[in-house]
């Protein structure tokens, strides 16, 4: 079955510590997405990818990193810089090229603070 | 200008009563609205989606009902089931970028 594995599903961050979450698809998707989500907040764009090597920031990327060395991954990395890091990650794919394609999610990581 | 102004916050509804989630937004680039379903420790799935070429779209008992000179858009949930509780989210985009816009959120809760 195609589609986005998310891992670890739970995930615990000490103080000043770095720590990455992954996100690998088997959609033959070109388009990558962070999604960082928190309690009456919605979904809000961290870093995205239209392409391998190339990657934007996305509204809140200030305390994060992203590679995209292969187009089946997308790691985000959680830096010690990222004061308030406890949420719900999500990472999505997409068509590429082709506007208004709809964006398939993984299952998520819940990252918590020791 | 790029916000999606999404209510109520929560939901209540009977089983087989309707469900109303409404959006709002300003930037009249946007063409391409989704909503999106979420159940809890789960990612988000597209449910139904619509442009503004046209001012309704229905799948099952799923309705976007799209107001283009108002700049609002709902979803409309018909013999609302248990099932259904989920928190749903609506969306949009412009013809120039693959981002997505979200509100934040509705949680509905459907009880039997």
């Amino acid at each position: 079955d195609g589609g986005i594995t998310q891992s670890p599903k739970y995930l615990f961050r000490k103080e000043g510590q770095n720590v990455t979450l992954s996100c690998e698809q088997n959609l033959n998707h070109d388009a990558m997405y962070w999604y960082r989500q928190d309690p009456g907040q919605g979904l809000r764009l961290i870093y995205y990818s239209q392409i391998v090597n190339d990657f934007q920031k996305g509204d809140i990327a200030e305390g994060y990193s992203v590679s995209r060395e292969k187009k089946e991954s997308f790691p985000l990395t959680v830096t010690s810089a990222q004061k308030n890091p406890t949420a719900f990650y999500l990472c999505a794919s997409s068509v590429a090229g082709i506007y208004n394609q709809p964006q398939h999610f993984g299952d998520g990581t819940r990252l918590s603070i020791l | 200008q790029q916000q999606v102004k999404q209510s109520p916050q929560s939901l209540i509804v009977q089983k087989g009563g309707i469900s109303i989630i409404n959006c709002a937004y300003e930037n009249t680039a946007f063409d391409y609205f989704p909503w999106y379903q979420q159940f809890p420790g789960k990612g988000p799935a597209l449910l139904i989606a619509i442009r503004p070429d046209v001012s309704e779209k229905k799948e099952g008992r799923f309705t976007i009902s799209f107001n283009k000179s108002a700049k609002q858009f709902s979803l409309h949930i018909m013999d609302s089931q248990p099932g259904d509780s989920a928190t749903y989210f609506c969306a949009a985009s412009s013809d120039n970028t693959d981002k997505l816009i979200f509100g934040t959120g509705t949680r509905l809760q459907v009880f039997p």
